[in-house]
């Protein structure tokens, strides 16, 4: 069954900072990986997903995430973190024909 | 292009009533989806919808929980009677296809006291 692990509960960086929130998902095939934002009292925005290809995938408001396959990993960077990134961050798993799984996230706080 | 529209945004209802939900996907999009996301938790899929029918329904609490997708576009999500513990947002969300990207709407946000 596919699951997903996002290791740290809670983040704090300073404004200007550079981040890097884990995950790591269990899935018998290669997935399709994805991060979603959710700032307080919204839903939840595509910041960016990972199909096929190039492992290191762009996304939007300036962030990244890398796919290593050998470590089952799939890590959300950004070079410079801006005070309105503060938000919670899932991390998902899926495949064709297959449900979501989404992590139960990682609250991202930015001191100015 | 439009969103996934959701309605009402807000609810505040007592234990034992009833509420629901309409959720409005992406055109053209077949599968649509219902989460449950409690205070603190990742979104916990209630049920998904191919067209207008039901494919998983598994962690759907059935005795007090219905959802229906007439004509396969819009979605009713209903709640009788409410429970303390159903409080939560519950976001609609529709994709192309099972398993391609998920849009989601901006939440209903349920509180029952």
């Amino acid at each position: 069954a596919q699951s997903v692990t996002q290791p740290d509960i809670h983040i704090t960086v300073s404004e200007g900072a550079s981040l890097e929130l884990r995950c790591n998902y269990s899935y018998g095939a290669t997935p399709y990986l994805f991060w979603y934002v959710q700032s307080p009292g919204q839903g939840l925005q595509l910041l960016l997903k990972y199909f096929s290809g190039d492992t290191l995938v762009q996304g939007i408001k300036g962030f990244e995430a890398e796919f290593k396959r050998s470590q089952s990993s799939f890590n959300l960077r950004k070079p410079s973190v801006h005070w309105s990134d503060a938000a919670e961050y899932f991390c998902a798993v899926g495949a064709s024909g297959q449900n979501f799984v989404f992590g139960p996230g990682t609250r991202l706080s930015v001191l100015p | 292009e439009a969103g996934v529209a959701q309605s009402p945004r807000y609810k505040i209802i007592e234990k034992r009533q009833s509420v629901a939900f309409w959720c409005n996907p992406i055109s053209g999009h077949a599968t649509l989806y219902w989460y449950q996301q409690i205070l603190g938790q990742g979104p916990k899929l209630l049920i998904q919808f191919q067209n207008n029918g039901v494919v998983d329904d598994s962690q759907l609490p059935k005795d007090r929980f219905s959802a229906e997708r007439l004509k396969g576009v819009d979605s009713t999500l209903k709640i009788q009677p409410a429970k303390l513990e159903d409080s939560a947002v519950y976001l609609c969300a529709s994709s192309p296809t099972q398993g391609n990207t998920i849009y989601f709407g901006e939440g209903s946000w349920l509180t029952v006291v």
